[in-house]
């Protein structure tokens, strides 16, 4: 069965400190992957996906992931966060008809 | 914002009762989806539609139900609610039927009690 899972629930880290939002999923087909983000009391926002291409994937806000086919990974990064970005980040894999989101990670920037 | 406009915000509503969520997709886009997140389980997957016909169904109670009318806009109805169905219900929409580019909207947060 195709899942998504997110290996941290929480990563705190420090204003301009780089961070990495770890991405795992799980298919036996070619896959569509996608990282939202939700800001508090907000919808969701497209930050990044990859259809095919390069695997390294640059998206809005200066965040960028990375498609690894052998680990079967796609890693969220940013060089350097802002208090801004606090937020929960969620990554989802597209399975035809819907979307299947992993189950979030709350991205903490303390000052 | 993304172009996705769901009303109301909030709703909060007693067991038993019936409720009936509305969403507006972007303009030009042909798909809608609802998703439910609660604390529990989640974003889940509920249903999609395309072009006013149920393409696809998740993990929707049969308490529930969705139709698409003609001008694209979707409603969620929601029935004989109980505590656990408290949740924030998220519309998306797209121009196709797949995910490649679905918009979100601000979702409707609902408060059973």
């Amino acid at each position: 069965a195709q899942s998504v899972t997110q290996l941290d629930s929480q990563v705190p880290v420090f204003e301009e400190a780089p961070v990495e939002l770890r991405c795992n999923y799980s298919s036996s087909v070619s896959v569509y992957l996608f990282w939202y983000v939700q800001y508090p009391n907000q919808g969701l926002q497209l930050l990044l996906k990859y259809l095919s291409g390069s695997t390294l994937v640059k998206g809005i806000n200066g965040f960028e992931a990375e498609f690894n086919k052998s680990q079967t990974s796609f890693h969220l990064r940013k060089p350097s966060v802002h208090i801004s970005d606090t937020a929960e980040y969620f990554c989802a894999m597209d399975n035809t008809d819907k979307l299947i989101f992993g189950t979030g990670t709350r991205l903490q920037v303390f000052p | 914002d993304s172009g996705v406009t769901q009303t109301p915000k909030h709703l909060i509503t007693a067991t038993g009762q019936r409720v009936t969520l509305r969403c507006s997709p972007r303009s030009g886009d042909l798909s809608v989806y609802w998703y439910q997140q609660s604390l529990d389980q989640g974003l889940q997957f509920l249903i999609q539609y395309y072009n006013g016909e149920e393409r696809a169904k998740g993990n929707i109670l049969e308490r529930f139900s969705a139709q698409q009318f003609p001008d694209l806009h979707s409603e969620l109805n929601l029935s004989s609610l109980e505590l656990g169905d408290s949740a924030l219900y998220f519309c998306a929409s797209s121009v196709h039927q797949g995910n490649t580019e679905a918009f979100f909207g601000q979702g409707t947060r609902l408060t059973v009690v």
